[in-house]
Parts: C-alpha cells; sequence; structure tokens
C-alpha cells in the first residue's frame, strides 16, 4: 500500500511565475490536509479537503493559494505569482476519517519550493 | 486553541530511556494528545496518541497525567535513528491538528 504520494519534490520558480504542487493520499483516504513548513519553524496547517470539498481553509493566505480535491486525480495546492516568502516546504497528510480523534495522520515527504 | 509547551531541545544517550515532557494546561474534556516526530529532511510521522489512559505501541509509550495537564513521550531505548523534532499537539474536535515548535531530541552515540 503506497504511502502519501507528493510531487514534485523539489520545484524552483521565479517570482511571478505558478506553482503546482500534487499530493495522492493513501488508498481509501478522502481526508486530505495541506501544511506548510518554513526554514526552521514549524508545520502550519493550511487547509483541508475532503473529495470536491474544501471543508476548512482558515489557514491558506486570502490571495494567490488555492487548493482544490477532484473526484478523480490528485489535490493539488496552487500557488500564483510566487513571490520569494512562498519559498517553503508544503506537505500533505492524508487519513481514513476526521472530527475528534482522527487518529493517525499520514504525510508525505514534501516537496520543496524555492523561488528565486 | 489549545496550546502546548515543550522544551526546545534535549539531548539523550544512546539506549538509554528518554523522557520527552509536554505541558497543555487549557486542555479540555475532550481534547486528544497527539505525538508526531519529524526527522531531518522528511515528512512528520506519527508516534502515538491517547485521550486520559497511558498508551503504548511499538514505538513509544504516553503517560498522561491525570488531570491530563501534562504528558510525557516515552522512548524507552533510544537510538541514533530517533535523533528528531518531537511534536505535541493537542486535537479538539472539528479543529485541525496544529503543530508548535516542538522539541529537538539529539541522540549521542
Amino acid at each position: 500500500n503506497a504511502g502519501v504520494m507528493q510531487n514534485p519534490r523539489h520545484l524552483v520558480r521565479r517570482r511571478g511565475q505558478e506553482a503546482r504542487l500534487r499530493c495522492s493520499p493513501m488508498k481509501g483516504h478522502s481526508h486530505v490536509y495541506w501544511y506548510r513548513q518554513l526554514p526552521e519553524e514549524g508545520l502550519k496547517f493550511m487547509v483541508y479537503l475532503q473529495k470536491e470539498n474544501i471543508i476548512d481553509e482558515s489557514g491558506m493566505p486570502k490571495e494567490r493559494f488555492s487548493a482544490e480535491f477532484p473526484k478523480e486525480g490528485p489535490s493539488i495546492l496552487r500557488i500564483q505569482q510566487v513571490v520569494r516568502g512562498d519559498s517553503a516546504a508544503y506537505f500533505c497528510a492524508s487519513s481514513p476519517r476526521a472530527g475528534a480523534n482522527t487518529g493517525e495522520l499520514f504525510f508525505g515527504e514534501g516537496s520543496r519550493l524555492t523561488v528565486l | 486553541d489549545a496550546k502546548t509547551t515543550q522544551p526546545n531541545s534535549m539531548e539523550s544517550n544512546e539506549e538509554e530511556p528518554v523522557h520527552l515532557p509536554c505541558n497543555h494546561s487549557t486542555i479540555s474534556g475532550t481534547d486528544y494528545i497527539h505525538w508526531y516526530r519529524q526527522l531531518p529532511s522528511q515528512g512528520p510521522e506519527y508516534v502515538i496518541h491517547g485521550l486520559t489512559s497511558n498508551v503504548n505501541n511499538r514505538m513509544a509509550s504516553l503517560a498522561i497525567a491525570e488531570d491530563r495537564k501534562s504528558s510525557t513521550l516515552i522512548l524507552h531505548r533510544a537510538t541514533l535513528r530517533d535523533a528528531a523534532v518531537y511534536y505535541c499537539i493537542l486535537e479538539s474536535a472539528g479543529n485541525m491538528l496544529t503543530f508548535g515548535g516542538g522539541t529537538r531530541l539529539m541522540v549521542k552515540p
């Protein structure tokens, strides 16, 4: 059973370009979470999605960032017009359920975005 | 959101037990206590979680204070591969896991 797959592992973009990060959850998991980790800091929650629905986006910046989890295919985190401050590691996690006692979140290896 | 307080760093000797403390004095009755760890350049990895009773699994033990205002993650025999940042996190119903700064565990051979 493959774990959470994220790609690309490393992405370099120039300021103003777009970054698309993909996450395939574990088989059977319909709950996906995106976190961002700035250098030398802890993970910050960004958004929680279920298939075709955004459940909680309280951690998403209001502009330039969007996320989706379509019925078919991976979840995508999209960052438009990237700036240097977007340079970070972006982690995706999945779980088979949500609510109280979520239990174990399974994290991917992360996508490391560098903005030049 | 209830917050946790952990020491910034701890050191341990290889093959000795490690006790990683966490204070969560504002915990509510329904908050679960989770521990994750993050090895260098990797995603976080689940370690253990519990509500009121102490918990054991193949990786570690979780000791929860009777008043639930603190907990301790116990690694019974530290190995070099256990060197990581350990995060103590409270899960409230309907809220996402919020990672704090964690404790950086260094294991000396």
